[in-house]
């Protein structure tokens, strides 16, 4: 069986500071590692993935997220949190092995204040 | 840009009807999927369509139905309605096939059962 989790429901930045959000997997395999963002009343968005290669992926909106193997985690950071990037986030892990399963973390709210 | 459209935002439906929604999208993608999206539960998969006329059951297929008769738009069908599936509901869709593809996500269609 495959899960993600996102240890933190809420994380609260002051604008300028770094943001991080955490996700650790549970899944067999290499899997593939992919992070979306949804903003109030809508649907999600696609921010970056890991396929394989460099541990560190940089994905849109000045996002990067670090893939480290041996702490099944892969965590989402910002150097520099903007108010626009208060909205949900939500990890989700693919494994190798099967396609069409994409399993979601719970997903964690990230405000930025002003 | 892809576009996924679900017909609509917002719907308030009745215990015991029949409910349809409705998704399209513009891509000619072969996979497409339903989701739910609870508090604290993240996304959780209802069933997907690896192409027309294809369906496979996700984690949680009971109580819903789909139907994909064309290869842009993909039906999820709540055959008697209960409170219990009041929630938001994506629609996504995906090329068939290649390392990490990603899925595209509908703006979500808000179902409230009373």
């Amino acid at each position: 069986a495959q899960s993600v989790a996102q240890p933190e429901d809420q994380v609260n930045v002051a604008e300028g500071n770094p943001l991080t959000v955490k996700c650790t997997y549970s899944v067999s395999g290499n899997p593939y590692l992919f992070w979306y963002v949804q903003y109030p009343n809508r649907g999600l968005q696609f921010l970056l993935k890991y396929i394989t290669g460099d541990n560190l992926v940089k994905g849109s909106y000045g996002f990067e997220a670090e893939f480290n193997k041996s702490q099944t985690s892969f965590h989402l950071k910002k150097p520099s949190a903007l108010v626009s990037d208060s909205a949900l986030y939500f990890c989700a892990v693919r494994p190798r092995s099967n396609d069409y399963k994409l399993s979601f973390g719970a997903g964690t709210t990230v405000t930025v204040r002003a | 840009d892809v576009k996924v459209t679900q017909s609509s935002r917002y719907l308030v439906k009745r215990t015991g009807e029949k409910v349809f929604l409705e998704c399209v999208q513009d891509m000619d993608h072969e996979n497409m999927f339903w989701y739910r999206q609870d508090p604290g539960l993240g996304l959780r998969l209802i069933y997907f369509s690896y192409d027309v006329k294809m369906k496979e059951k996700g984690d949680i297929p009971e109580g819903y139905s789909v139907s994909r008769e064309k290869k842009e738009r993909f039906s999820l069908i709540l055959e008697s309605a209960s409170t219990n599936q009041t929630s938001m509901y994506l629609c996504a869709s995906r090329v068939q096939g290649g390392s990490g593809n990603i899925q595209y996500f509908g703006a979500g269609t808000r179902l409230s059962v009373l």
